[in-house]
């Protein structure tokens, strides 16, 4: 059984930084490219930034609102994905997926979720 | 970024309704849209990918339809458990984007 476990979320200032983890099992994670996906309470979801494999050569794309704040990193070793989060904003409260992409007869879709961290920045 | 619009952002229905919900891209997508259906409190669960193929365990009520720019998720005959939120994603190119939900509620 597929299964994406996040952490390390919590309360944190504006301007602070904080590191999400996401541990993976039941697959090869080193296969899979995979995504963070964050909503804020009670809206809608947004696609913040990708984490590719060693074929597509560990490259990273992100979203405009992150771009330049947040990282997205991966250790093949342990099966995790990582999110660190720098300069802070309250616009950046929301709960946190670690999402796994499938591709299917050339197409591509998130067909595994986590069931959040939740990030909380607020003085 | 290609911006995807869904539409109603919310619609009353009855058991055993049929529903369709749309999502207009800012550009043509070809057939990269998928649907997922979210409960509450619930991670996001995905329905349809590359705009009709339905996802292996989910029920044949749902199907999907369109390319190009319009697409429409289809539910047959609404069932209680399929009173959640909808949502639409563009998967054409990197940046994907959803579309803003739409929330089935009983009527």
């Amino acid at each position: 059984e597929v299964q994406l476990v996040e952490s390390g979320g919590g309360l944190v200032q504006p301007g602070g930084s904080l590191k999400l983890s996401c541990v993976a099992s039941g697959f090869t994670f080193s296969d899979h490219i995979m995504d963070w996906v964050r909503q804020a309470p009670g809206k809608g979801l947004e696609w913040i930034g990708r984490g590719r494999n060693k074929v597509k050569s560990y490259t990273t794309e992100y979203a405009a609102s992150v771009r330049g704040r947040f990282t997205i990193s991966r250790d093949d070793s342990k099966s995790s994905l990582y999110l660190q989060m720098n300069s802070l904003e309250v616009e950046d409260t929301a709960l946190y997926y670690c999402v796994r992409l499938h591709e299917s007869s050339g197409y591509y879709y998130s067909d595994s979720w986590g069931q959040g961290t939740l990030v909380t920045v607020s003085a | 970024d290609i911006q995807v619009t869904q539409s109603p952002s919310s619609l009353s229905a009855s058991v055993r309704d049929r529903v369709t919900i749309t999502c207009r891209a800012s550009q043509s997508i070809g057939n990269s849209l998928n649907w997922y259906q979210q409960r509450p409190g619930k991670a996001p669960r995905l329905l349809i990918y590359g705009a009709s193929s339905l996802q292996s365990g989910v029920p044949s009520r749902f199907s999907g339809s369109g390319s190009g720019t319009d697409f429409t998720l289809t539910i047959s005959s609404l069932q209680p458990e399929d009173f959640a939120t909808y949502f639409c994603q563009q998967a054409y190119i990197t940046r994907w984007a959803f579309g803003q939900g739409t929330k089935v509620e009983i009527k």
